[in-house]
């Protein structure tokens, strides 16, 4: 069974680009959630998506945003790119949403912005 | 008061002893936790969940929870090299309804 896939693996961007990066779930999980994780602030929620819609989202400013399509694939972009968003994009992908549910992490995505 | 705290470590300890590792958390309501582990330069891998106060043991691996006192551990027996990576902790909060990460213990087992 095919795990949790992240693309790019990685990606150099400049100061005020945008960027996207994708998630397919493991097969018939139809919550994805986004973690960046930095040094200094560890894992932090971004949002979750469940059946194509927003969940839940976390302390981050509208720069950061996503999707969800029908067949559980996520993108979440990030506009008008800054220093501090140089980090790991995680996805995590559960069979569903909400307690005792088991979230599996792709390999993520290194974002440096330069 | 952060949501989940850990001894940031690192935490050293010889080949074949126990590594124990504890975790707090300040969402009362929060009924499911996790353990993963994060080897350096790689994504965290869900080792443990357990949902109820007491026990769980999975191979070298036993988590404990005891949800009046707010505190979930993880013990790692007969600890080998290839157990030296970062434990996360991370209850899911039913509160914010998402996982909540904490920083983290460093474990280093030498050989």
């Amino acid at each position: 069974k095919a795990g949790v896939t992240q693309t790019p693996r990685y990606l150099i961007k400049t100061r005020g680009q945008q960027v996207t990066l994708s998630c397919s779930p493991i097969s018939g999980h139809r919550s994805v959630s986004w973690y960046q994780q930095t040094p200094g602030q560890g894992l932090q929620f971004l949002f979750e998506y469940f059946s194509e819609t927003q969940r839940n989202k976390g302390n981050f400013p509208g720069r950061f945003s996503g999707r969800q399509f029908s067949n559980s694939r996520s993108e979440m972009n990030v506009s008008t790119l800054e220093l501090g968003d140089s980090a790991l994009y995680l996805c995590a992908s559960s069979l569903v949403t909400g307690q005792n549910t088991e979230a599996f992490f792709g390999q993520g995505t290194r974002l440096t912005v330069v | 008061q952060k949501e989940v705290e850990q001894n940031s470590g690192p935490l050293s300890v010889p080949e074949g002893a126990i590594a124990s590792l504890n975790c707090t958390y300040s969402d009362r309501v929060s009924q499911s936790f996790f353990w993963y582990r994060q080897y350096s330069g790689k994504s965290p891998e869900l080792i443990m969940s357990i949902y109820s106060n007491g026990d769980k043991e999975d191979g070298r691996f036993t988590a404990q929870l005891n949800k009046a006192s707010q505190y979930v551990s993880l013990l790692i027996r007969d600890s080998q090299p290839s157990d030296s990576a970062t434990y996360l902790c991370a209850p899911f909060g039913a509160a914010g309804n998402k996982l909540t990460f904490g920083g983290g213990t460093r474990v280093l087992v030498k050989p």
